[in-house]
This record gives structure tokens, sequence and C-alpha cells, in this order.
């Protein structure tokens, strides 16, 4: 398995407060995305990282922030949280664009809730 | 604008039967397929993957069809097994993978 790691495992906090989640990873991968899960929509891109302060919005940015100062850490970050953002959020990795099969390998994700 | 689509939201097959999941695209552009499976509380992990210049790659008990004049995928499961009761999620993307599209999932239950 591909050592991704997310902290916290699960949050509960209030409209309106920042939150802040972590993937780690230590297989020293340039590619690091962060995906929503919803029922009835998949996986949906957040935001990715192609290398140490490289990011680049994806297909739900509004409302994230993510930065990444280290190639084995990329933070998500919602500056005001509101309910529409209670989700599971999954981390990925991949070692480089037109990888084999171009797999991402995902980490075990945050439940976040926000009431 | 949901560019990928798996509109069987749950399946059950029998213990030792065929499991055939559905998938549908819109982009042609779309240049790489993938199946990814997930078990409750754990994250995706990938199942098996085609390229567009081909039409089907098997992996053991695991076939991937693709027919990209219909834009459509599918994965077979043969035989299937009850610890392949998860969900099933395709995917799509174009050689730059940092735009994958996911289906909304299919959960396969298989029954002993």
């Amino acid at each position: 398995d591909a050592g991704i790691t997310q902290s916290p495992r699960h949050k509960v906090t209030e409209t309106g407060t920042p939150v802040t989640l972590r993937c780690h990873q230590t297989e020293n991968h340039r590619y690091m995305y962060w995906y929503r899960q919803d029922p009835g929509h998949g996986l949906r891109l957040i935001h990715y990282s192609y290398g140490v302060k490289d990011t680049d919005k994806g297909e739900v940015s509004d409302g994230y922030s993510v930065s990444r100062s280290k190639t084995e850490d990329f933070l998500l970050t919602l500056e005001s949280a509101t309910s529409s953002q209670t989700s599971v959020y999954f981390c990925a990795i991949s070692p480089r664009q037109g990888y084999v099969g171009n797999e991402q390998f995902f980490g075990p994700g945050t439940r976040l809730t926000v009431l | 604008d949901q560019q990928v689509k798996q509109n069987s939201p749950s399946l059950s097959v029998q213990e030792g039967r065929i499991s055939i999941l559905n998938c549908d695209y819109t982009n042609s552009m779309f240049d790489y397929f993938l199946w990814y499976k997930k078990y409750p509380a754990e994250g995706p992990t990938f199942l098996i993957s085609i390229s567009s210049i081909k039409d089907k790659n098997e992996d053991g008990r695991f076939t991937v069809f693709l027919n990209k004049s219909a834009k459509h995928l599918s994965l077979h499961i043969v035989p299937s097994q009850p610890g392949d009761s998860a969900v099933y999620f395709c995917a799509a993307s174009t050689r730059n993978n940092n735009d994958m599209r996911f289906g909304a999932g299919t959960r396969l239950t298989v029954k002993p």
C-alpha cells in the first residue's frame, strides 16, 4: 500500500470556523490531490499540486484553499466551513503525469461534519 | 456536468456468477479509463485500467472492455466472490491525469 496518511480521520466543527486537513505521504510522489466524496457524485477533485508551492484548482474548488510547502505534505483549508462542505475528503498521490495506467493512490479519508 | 456516469447504483450477484458493471462517458478527450474498488471506511484502491488504444484488458478475474464509439466501458468479474462486495467507481482521465473524473459508483453485493 502507498504510504499515505490523513489527519484528522474524523472532525466535527461548526459553521464559520476554519478547518485544516492534512495529507502526508512517504512515497516522494510529485503529484498530490484532494477530492471530496458525496452520495450521487462519486469523487470530485478540489485542488491538486504538481510540486512544492505549485497548486491548481479542480472541479469544485470554491471555498477551499491548499498549500504544499514540502513534498510530503499537502494541506486543505476551509477558511469558513459551511454545512455544504460536510463530506468525506480523500487525498491521493501519483508519481507523474502519464504514469502507466494513470492510477492514483488514495489515503484512508477524513470524515468532516459541519454543524 | 457529470462526464462519467454509472447508471446502476447497485448490483447483486450470486457467488460464482459473473458481475458486469457498466460506465458511460461523454468526453471524447479521455485517454485512460480506470476502475477503483472501495470498502467502507477505506480509501479507493486501484483495480484495473485501460488506455484508449485498446478495447480489452484482463487481470486475473477482472476484465475491462472499452467501446470507444459508444463511449462505454464495462468491468467483468468472473467468478464473483463475496470478498468482491464493495463500491466500484469508474474513472476517466486525459493523458494529463490532473483532471480525472469519477462516476457516482455502483455497490456490488456478492451473495454466498
